[in-house]
């Protein structure tokens, strides 16, 4: 069973603090790696992806992936209120399959 | 002009109705996906289409049948539909088979009561 595991919070975090959002994963195999954004009753929306170890950065997002480990991870930079929504991790196992396997998400809040 | 568009929006239904939900993309998509988010945010993908050719089926019921009349469109339709069926049902499109790049719909709620 390949499976995606994140601590479901609530994640508080201080206005202007890095977040950072943790995912493991129990596939060895697993290639791609992504990380999506859901606000309180919207669709998810991709916000990141990484498919080799090391950091990836876009703006005030960082995701980090450790392959050896089977840890995937998100910091947010900066943190503002408007960052507050439900994070979902997704893996895949192969390139060209494109059947994500999903965690059930970290809901972060920053307060004000 | 939405890229992804589901509806209803919501969907409230007795026990043992037979109930559709309609999704169209106007992306150009070529491939289509139903996936089922439970109450604990878990989203977990049901059905994929290809130029609408069928290409996963996750173990669901044999009461919920897509079928895509066009690439553009995908539609699930369930029969006698119980309370574990409550939940949200997202549509879905990646530019093509193999594209992990997700464009979701906005979701139906469905309600079984």
């Amino acid at each position: 069973q390949k499976e995606v595991e994140q601590n479901s919070g609530p994640l508080s975090v201080p206005e202007g603090a890095i977040a950072s959002l943790n995912c493991t994963y129990s596939d060895r195999g697993s290639q791609s790696f992504f990380w999506y954004r859901q606000y309180s009753g919207k669709s998810p929306e991709l916000i990141m992806s990484i498919y080799s170890n090391g950091d990836k950065e876009d703006g005030r997002f960082t995701a980090q992936l450790n392959k050896a480990s089977q840890y995937v991870s998100l910091l947010i930079r900066d943190s503002q209120p408007s960052d507050s929504a439900t994070y979902l991790c997704a893996v895949n196992h192969n390139f060209g399959n494109e059947k994500l396997t999903f965690g059930t998400g970290t809901r972060l809040t920053i307060i004000p | 002009d939405t890229a992804v568009s589901q509806t209803p929006k919501y969907l409230v239904t007795q026990m043992g109705n037979d109930k559709s939900i309609k999704c169209e993309q106007n992306l150009g998509h070529d491939t289509m996906y139903w996936y089922k988010q439970d109450s604990k945010k878990f989203l977990k993908i049901m059905f994929s289409y290809n130029n609408k050719e069928l290409i996963i089926n996750e173990t669901v019921p044999n009461r919920f049948s897509p079928k895509s009349p066009d690439k553009a469109h995908l539609n699930l339709h369930i029969n006698s539909l119980e309370l574990g069926d409550s939940a949200v049902y997202f549509c879905a499109s990646s530019l093509r088979q193999g594209d992990e790049k997700l464009f979701f719909g906005s979701g139906t709620q469905l309600s079984v009561l």
